[in-house]
């Protein structure tokens, strides 16, 4: 079954700062990534997420890269703010599944001012 | 803008109780999930749900599990007799009907404290 990386488990930026987080997949059917922010006591929220056949996409100051090839896929952070502090998980869903999302096991951002 | 609910926000029960965990998803949507969260851990995924059937379920779904929607707007896990084990924050989440039927929308969560 598909199984994925997420690094690193904390980080610590300065306000206006970027931010980067990895992730890793196994499985080459994945086809689609998403990635959420969870802040304390809430649910997940989707932030942005991207499908195998775009390699980047943009949505204000957040960004999200994949490469098939090497099955990774990294969230980028510019100009971070505190209200960016959170837990982000990436997550990868199987090409024939039906909705089976395979989380990372999250990093916990801070963003200090 | 229209969210995934899910009541209760805590629920404490009894080894060996049942617990009835609802969600009501956005309307329009028709896919349906619940995943849980030990403390500590990865998010997993329990179980799909779409047109009153299960689409797939994950090793974690048991017998002692089941879901139901039992009409146009709630949507339920059913635990029969808790364990310890089951001590979690459960996640309902939803997904549109067409196009990004991939795209899941989660809700706030309830944490079910097994004792």
């Amino acid at each position: 079954g598909e199984n994925v990386e997420q690094h690193p488990s904390t980080l610590s930026v300065q306000e206006g700062d970027s931010a980067v987080i990895k992730c890793t997949y196994s499985d080459s059917a994945s086809n689609y990534f998403p990635w959420y922010k969870q802040e304390l006591g809430k649910g997940p929220q989707l932030i942005i997420d991207i499908r195998s056949n775009v390699g980047e996409k943009k949505d204000q100051r957040i960004a999200v890269t994949l490469n098939k090839t090497a099955k990774h896929f990294s969230l980028h952070i510019t100009e971070t703010q505190p209200e960016d502090s959170a837990v982000y998980f990436c997550a990868a869903l199987l090409g024939d599944s039906w909705g089976k999302l395979q989380f990372g096991a999250g990093t916990q951002v801070v963003v200090t001012p | 803008e229209p969210e995934v609910t899910q009541t209760p926000s805590h629920q404490v029960t009894q080894m060996g109780q049942e617990v009835i965990l609802r969600c009501v998803p956005i309307s329009n949507h028709l896919y349906f999930y619940w995943y849980r969260q030990i403390l500590g851990q990865k998010v997993e995924f329990l179980v799909s749900f779409y047109n009153n059937e299960i689409s797939e379920k994950s090793e974690i779904f048991d017998d002692q599990f089941s879901v139901e929607r039992p009409d146009g707007s709630n949507f339920t896990l059913k635990i029969r007799s808790t364990k310890l084990e089951d001590s979690a924050m459960y996640f309902c989440a939803s997904s549109p009907t067409s196009g990004r039927r991939d795209t899941q929308y989660f809700g706030p969560g309830t944490r079910l404290t097994v004792l």
